[in-house]
């Protein structure tokens, strides 16, 4: 089955640039799509088709995909970002979703 | 506006059998896949289910193993998750998400989601 790698957590500090990144072998082959989950709130969709924005979110957050690594990326981060971020891909072998295991974002 | 609302999360033992509701609000729901997404204590989103439109492709992750069983009343706008045979590891919030396109087949986001309903599987 497909499979996606997510790094456990990453750091930032306010008004710096963090970079979240989703392995997958050749994922720049497939649609790739982002979502934020805060606790005790539902996901929110953030990228769409590996950069697309969905109207009402920032254009801090950005994506992009190529060869086996897709990533989005929150510029100019706030504290208001900190959530675990997910990526997720549709498997046409399996006709299953997959998602990434999640990054937790911590604003230093 | 779209509003995704669960329902039918329970304490329930194992072996036992629930069903969730999703009732939705605030669009054509006859012309939009449907997936059920879950989150257990602790862990990271895995998704469980998927509908399409019409019910013409159902699509169902391997750990369901046939326990689980997806349907949709488009008259009611309301989708649904059939749950039997649970395990403790089915414990987990349930959520249903709406695809961010018509007329999907599996290939798509989720654009919307509700916030979710509990299963509890313990003895």
């Amino acid at each position: 089955s497909y499979v996606l790698t997510q790094p456990p957590s990453v750091s930032v500090a306010p008004g710096k640039t963090a970079r979240i990144t989703c392995g997958g072998n050749n994922i720049g082959t497939k649609s790739v799509h982002w979502y934020q989950l805060r606790p005790g709130q539902a996901p929110v969709l953030v990228i769409y088709y590996d950069s697309d924005r969905p109207s009402g979110i920032p254009e801090r957050f950005s994506g992009s995909s190529s060869g086996n690594t897709a990533t989005l990326t929150i510029s100019r981060v706030e504290a208001g970002d900190e959530a675990d971020y997910y990526c997720q891909v549709w498997d046409s072998r399996s006709d299953h979703w997959v998602f990434g295991g999640g990054t937790k974002v911590t604003v230093l | 506006e779209v509003q995704l609302v669960e329902s039918g999360g329970a304490l329930v033992h194992p072996g036992g059998s629930l069903r969730l509701s999703c009732a939705a609000s605030g669009f054509t729901f006859s012309n939009y896949g449907m997936n059920w997404v879950r989150q257990a204590p602790g862990k990271g989103l895995e998704w469980v289910s998927y509908i399409s439109s019409s019910s013409s492709a159902i699509y169902y992750a391997d750990f369901v193993k046939g326990r689980f069983s997806i349907s949709r009343d488009d008259a009611k706008n309301s989708l649904f998750l059939l749950l039997n045979s649970l395990r403790d590891e089915d414990t987990a919030l349930y959520y249903c998400a709406r695809d961010g396109l018509p007329y999907c087949s599996g290939d798509c986001y989720s654009s919307d989601w509700g916030q979710g309903t509990l299963v509890t599987v313990s003895s």
